[in-house]
């Protein structure tokens, strides 16, 4: 079975830094895109990024670029998503998800969800 | 702000088909594939339907997409009180060089 398995809820001030995983399982980590999905306390969906594991390409919305970090260890499966200095507009929860369709982005779509990580920022 | 516009609610009563329209533009929508997710309250969104009309394993007929031109649609036929939920489509920008989600419509079944 595809599964993704991401990191437990984090509670941190403004000014930290932070880093999320989600942790593939049930396919070939290097062979699809993994990507990052915010959504804000009620909320839509808003995507910020990508990466392919088996050779780092990594793509990010505008609205990210310079922002967050998108990184991958695929010696252990694990794509993460990190933040040098933390916002309280970083609330929100962040999903991770596959596409197994195709290289090409094109055919992008996000077939296969975490759970989601809820990221609380407050002071 | 999205870059997929879609509106904010849709509703019926149950056994009713209701339509979702998600207007974009020739860099998105009109030159790739549009998909569309489902998100019930509280869980992390599904794929209903992905290359502008195809269904993953395990999402019931009721469900289709269309696309024409630079605009998609999502019906939903023989709504069920299951089917209350957020609805986003969602092309890939190539000015964006990203991909973008619509704004999303909340069903509500009466």
């Amino acid at each position: 079975e595809v599964q993704l398995v991401q990191s437990g809820a984090e509670v941190k001030k403004p000014g930290e830094s932070l880093k999320i995983s989600c942790k593939g399982s049930g396919y070939s980590f290097t062979s699809y895109w993994i990507g990052w999905v915010r959504q804000m306390p009620g909320k839509g969906l808003e995507w910020m990024g990508i990466i392919y594991p088996g050779d780092s390409d990594t793509r990010y919305s505008p609205s990210f670029q310079g922002q967050v970090t998108i990184s991958a260890d695929k010696s252990i499966s694990t794509a993460y998503l990190q933040w040098s200095s933390l916002k309280a507009s970083d609330t929100a929860m962040y999903y991770c998800a596959i596409s197994s369709g195709s290289y090409s982005l094109s055919y992008y779509y996000m077939d296969v969800w975490g759970k989601g990580t809820t990221v609380t920022v407050s002071s | 702000q999205s870059v997929l516009t879609q509106p904010p609610s849709a509703s019926g009563t149950p056994g009713q088909r209701v339509t979702i329209s998600c207007s974009g533009s020739s860099s998105n929508i009109g030159s790739n594939y549009v998909s569309w997710y489902q998100q019930l309250p509280g869980t992390a969104p599904k794929l209903l339907i992905y290359r502008n009309n195809q269904r993953p394993s395990g999402v019931p007929d009721r469900f289709s997409g269309s696309k024409s031109g630079t605009s998609a649609s999502l019906a939903i036929s023989g709504l069920r009180s299951e089917d209350e939920a957020d609805y986003y489509c969602a092309a890939w920008d190539d000015r964006l060089s990203g991909y973008v989600f619509g704004t999303g419509t909340k069903v509500t079944v009466l």
